[in-house]
This record gives C-alpha cells, structure tokens and sequence, in this order.
C-alpha cells in the first residue's frame, strides 16, 4: 500500500547548522512528492514539490530531489534559522489524481540562536 | 485573499454530542478534503469531494459525515462525539491534478471529554 516514513525526531540544532531530514515512500507509479511545512497554530503550507524523478524542489533555501531508484525525497538546507523552527511534512499524491496525500508523521525541528 | 477558512478555532463537546466544522473556500477548487492530525501520527484523509455534490470516503471516515451543496462549501459532520475524534481537523482544498498542492485552512482543534 501506499506509505511514507519520516525521520524520527524531534530534532534540534543550532543557528546556521546543516539540515536533513529523510523520507522514503511507498506507492503505485511515480506519484508527486511534496514537503510541506506547519508552523504553531498555523495550517500546512507547501514548502517544496517535485512531480517527475529526479526534478529537484527547492524554495526558501530547501532542497529535495526525487530520488526513484531510493523511493526518497529527503530535504535539505544548508544553514538553518530560529524561524525554520516548526514541524516538516512529507507526503505523496500516490499516484493518482486529486489531493489524496499520503503523509508522514511529521518531523519537529527546533532550532536554537 | 481568504482562502481556506475553517470554524470554530476551538470547541470542546461531550460525549455523544453533535457538532457541525464548517470549511469554506473562495479559490474556486473543485477539489476539498477533511484531513485529521493526530500527534505523531501525520494526517489522515477522512472524506474528500471531487465537486458539489460528489463525495466519498477516505482512510478514517467512521463516525464522519460530510456533504457538499456548492463549490465553497465542505462542512464536517461529527453526529454522536467520542473520545477518539479528539483530534486536530484540517480542511483543505486544491484544483485537481497529481502536481496540484493543497491549500490548507489553519484547523479546528476538537477535544471530546
């Protein structure tokens, strides 16, 4: 069935410090992968997304690539902030149309000054 | 630019009590979705619309009832509370299409007690 797993968290860093979180999935086909992002209180918002393999998505200084050889999409940023604290999202459109994500279960960055 | 908006905020019921989540959408999508977040869990699907008058099931509808008269609309039906619907409950909406993000409302946090 469709799945995608998430890095454990909560993960913590400091200020201008590398960031990965990995994330790999399961699905039918070759479904668009997304990241999104939930800050306190706040709804989703998309981050990033990649619809074909290898299409790289970044914004905000974020990076995934799309990985079919892994069935990754782990993101990346080079040098975090305290305002990239929040919870981080990957999910997959699994291969169908409309919006039927399929989530992980979220990972938790803090990041400290 | 409204967007998603979702009512009340916050509610808390009894058991075996009755409640309506309004969610409204002025961005014309076909597309809405009733997604739950429980912690460490990611989002489950609950029900989805293709358009007015168009509705089925997704992962976790048990205990749910939705319906949907026009486009901007998408109210959640929760009919006899129980505990196990204490949740977080976004709703979302999009155009259509594999590549196509949600646009997510910032939630209804429900607590049945």
């Amino acid at each position: 069935g469709n799945s995608v797993t998430q890095m454990e968290g909560p993960v913590t860093l400091s200020e201008e410090a590398f960031l990965t979180i990995n994330c790999t999935y399961t699905a039918t086909g070759y479904p668009s992968l997304f990241w999104y992002v939930q800050y306190p209180g706040e709804g989703l918002q998309l981050l990033l997304k990649a619809t074909k393999a290898d299409d790289k998505g970044s914004n905000k200084g974020f990076e995934a690539t799309y990985r079919k050889e892994t069935t990754s999409f782990h993101l990346e940023k080079g040098s975090v902030q305290v305002s990239d604290s929040a919870v981080y999202f990957c999910a997959h459109a699994g291969g169908t149309s409309y919006g039927k994500l399929t989530f992980g279960q979220g990972t938790i960055l803090t990041v400290h000054p | 630019n409204a967007g998603v908006t979702q009512t009340p905020k916050f509610r808390i019921l009894k058991i075996g009590q009755s409640m309506t989540l309004q969610c409204t959408q002025d961005m014309n999508h076909n597309y809405m979705y009733w997604y739950r977040q429980d912690p460490g869990m990611g989002l489950k699907l609950i029900y989805y619309s293709v358009g007015a008058g168009i509705t089925d099931k997704g992962e976790v509808p048990n205990g749910y009832n939705v319906s949907r008269s026009t486009t901007e609309d998408f109210p959640l039906r929760l009919e006899l509370a129980a505990p196990s619907q204490t949740s977080v409950y976004f709703c979302a909406s999009n155009p259509g299409g594999s590549g196509s993000p949600l646009h997510f409302g910032n939630g209804t946090r429900l607590t049945v007690t």
